[in-house]
């Protein structure tokens, strides 16, 4: 089906471990991007891809790294999870940033204990 | 401070009792604002986009407006489908950069 997916749905892992949150998106959509979402904070921007092999940061990119080999695909690495980063992750995509609409993944559920 | 917030946090109507939800912004150079529905246990989904004051934009029940400081969103004879969490995003520039920040969100709950 077209759309755009994240795997896995739920994580547990522990503090200091290396996690990968997948996100796999079939529009072709030149933009991706990573949110999290917390109580109490709006949705907020980790880090975003204008095309393969080009990322920028976001508002908190700190303890995250992202790549993007291929326009389908746009992996969240946490090098070595913390108890705070324990939080949903979204996924989007859009054909141009902010100038279209940003379509989500069904999100990532990830505690860190 | 550029900032985006949503009134109120929580907001709960019987079936049929029309209401508004807000969304102020304080950012400059505006480009767009978004407004997307959550429902719980999954990602935000699309509803409407306002690029300029006076627009205004329809679906179903739900129509939004757009001034220079803020957004509504009007739900008419809501349904209990309509229970959800409402966002707003406002994309704009600053600092040179593009950028796109999000409310907290309105929750919504809407009584048989």
């Amino acid at each position: 089906d077209a759309g755009i997916t994240q795997s896995p749905r739920y994580k547990i892992t522990e503090t200091g471990r290396q996690v990968t949150l997948m996100c796999h998106q079939t529009w072709s959509h030149s933009y991706m991007f990573w949110y999290r979402q917390d109580l109490g904070h709006g949705l907020r921007l980790i880090y975003y891809s204008a095309a393969a092999d080009i990322t920028d940061k976001g508002e908190v990119p700190d303890g995250y790294v992202v790549s993007r080999s291929k326009t389908e695909n746009f992996p969240l690495t946490l090098e070595s999870a913390t108890r705070s980063q324990t939080s949903v992750y979204f996924c989007a995509s859009s054909e141009w940033q902010g100038q279209e609409t940003q379509y989500f993944g069904p999100g990532t559920r990830l505690l860190v204990l | 401070e550029d900032q985006v917030t949503q009134s109120p946090e929580a907001l709960r109507l019987q079936e049929g009792e029309s209401s508004s939800l807000n969304c102020s912004y304080t950012v400059s150079g505006l480009r767009g604002l978004f407004w997307y529905r959550q429902d719980p246990g999954k990602g935000p989904e699309f509803l409407f986009t306002l690029y300029s004051a006076g627009e205004e934009k329809e679906k179903e029940r739900l129509k939004a407006t757009l001034t220079k400081k803020e957004s509504f969103l009007h739900i008419t004879a809501p349904k209990p489908e309509d229970s959800a969490t409402y966002l707003c995003a406002v994309h704009y520039y600053s600092g040179g950069y593009q950028k796109v920040t999000f409310g907290i969100g309105t929750k919504l709950q809407v009584i048989p």
